[in-house]
Parts: structure tokens; C-alpha cells; sequence
């Protein structure tokens, strides 16, 4: 089974601190994905890769930063955290044309900003 | 562009009565739809997929659902509901034939009384 694996569960940090929240896959997947789960407003995304070093934004990528330097990893960097970015966080991956069946995602990393 | 919509943000069942979980979809393509569940503290899970085959698509867990172009409609049905379908379900939408992002619902939560 392709394993995406995210690195904490949960996360407290500061305002104004710079955070990184890592995702490794294990399947060789050319896409990666990183989405944003808030009650009443399903996931969003914000932003996603198709290969290395290539990057895309999604819906709602300001604040956001990402990070792809090797084909496994997906890194989501908040350069400057602030307390409406507290939300949980997802990551997925994906073959290229697998047309959603083929997405996996991650256990979430429940991000607090105080 | 292309988005869905979950006319019901919670339904609540008793166990052993059917479940219907409505969903409406815009796409300015031909789409690829989706149902994904979600439980507490868990990552999110593949029920069942369309990709323009047939109209009426079964899933893990006695779960279907039914395409209807007519009706823009792909709404989750299963016949008898048990307790551990307690859970949150996202409706998705992608177009067919790319490996685009997935765009979410804002979410259903069901819940199953006794």
C-alpha cells in the first residue's frame, strides 16, 4: 500500500514563527498535494507539485510556501505563522492521470497557532 | 471551472434505515466524481468513484451512489445504516482524463443513533 506519511500529528507553535510541515510518500507518485480542512468549509487546496522542483498554487496559497526538492518529499512552509492559519493539514499524492482513485493522503497534522 | 455542493452539512439515521447523502457538481467538463469518508482522527478514505462508465457505481461498504448528467446530481445511498458509518463524507470533483486537483464539498457529517 502507498504509505503517505506526514511528520507530526500535532503542532503548537508561536505568531510570527516560521513552521514547516513535511510529507513523505513511498510509491514513487508524481504528484503531491497539500489541502487545508476547516469545519463547514471542506478541504481546500493550497497548493500542489507535479514533479520536482515544479510547484502550482491552488485555491488559497497566501501565507503558504512549498518545498520540492526530491520526488518523495512535499514540504509546506508558513514563513511568518499567524493564528487564522490554524487548521488541520493534509497531504496527498498521486500517478500522474490517475484521476482521483489514485490519491492518497495523510493522516493530517493538526496545526495550532497561538 | 468545477465545484460541488453538499445540500446537507449533517444527517443523522438510526441504524438500519437507509442513508442518502446529497451532492450537486458544476463542471464545465466532462467530470470525474468521487466520494470520500473520513473518521475521527483518520485519514480520508476512497468509498467509490465515477469516470464515465457506468452510472451507477457501488463502493466499499454497501455504499453506492448514481450519476445523473440530467440532474447534475451524485448523490451517496446505502441501504441500511450501521454504527460504524459514523463518519464525515466529502463529495469531489475532477475533470476527466487529467490528473488535476480534486475539488472538495464542504462535507456531510452523518451520524448513526440507536
Amino acid at each position: 500500500d502507498v504509505k503517505v506519511t506526514q511528520s507530526s500529528r500535532y503542532l503548537v507553535k508561536r505568531t510570527g514563527e516560521k513552521v514547516f510541515l513535511e510529507c513523505v510518500q513511498d510509491m514513487d507518485h508524481e504528484n503531491m498535494f497539500w489541502y487545508r480542512q476547516d469545519p463547514g468549509l471542506g478541504l481546500r487546496l493550497i497548493y500542489f507539485s507535479y514533479d520536482v522542483k515544479m510547484k502550482e498554487k491552488g485555491d488559497i496559497p497566501e501565507g503558504y510556501s512549498v518545498s520540492r526538492e526530491k520526488k518523495e518529499r512535499f514540504s509546506l512552509i508558513l514563513e511568518s505563522a499567524s493564528t487564522n492559519q490554524t487548521s488541520m493539514y493534509l497531504c496527498a499524492s498521486s500517478l500522474t492521470g490517475a484521476r482521483g482513485y489514485g490519491y492518497t493522503f495523510g493522516s493530517g497534522t493538526r496545526l495550532t497557532v497561538v | 471551472a468545477q465545484s460541488v455542493t453538499q445540500l446537507d452539512s449533517h444527517v443523522s439515521v438510526s441504524e438500519g434505515t437507509p442513508v442518502l447523502l446529497r451532492c450537486n457538481y458544476s463542471s464545465s467538463y466532462s467530470p470525474s466524481l468521487f466520494w470520500y469518508v473520513q473518521h475521527p482522527n483518520k485519514g480520508l478514505q476512497l468509498l467509490l468513484k465515477y469516470t464515465s462508465a457506468a452510472t451507477l457505481v457501488k463502493g466499499i461498504n454497501g455504499f453506492e451512489a448514481e450519476f445523473k448528467k440530467s440532474e447534475t446530481s451524485f448523490h451517496l445511498t446505502k441501504p441500511s445504516a450501521h454504527m460504524s458509518d459514523a463518519a464525515e463524507y466529502f463529495c469531489v470533483v475532477t475533470p476527466t482524463g487529467t490528473a488535476s486537483k480534486l475539488t472538495f464539498g464542504t462535507g456531510t457529517r452523518l451520524q448513526v443513533t440507536l
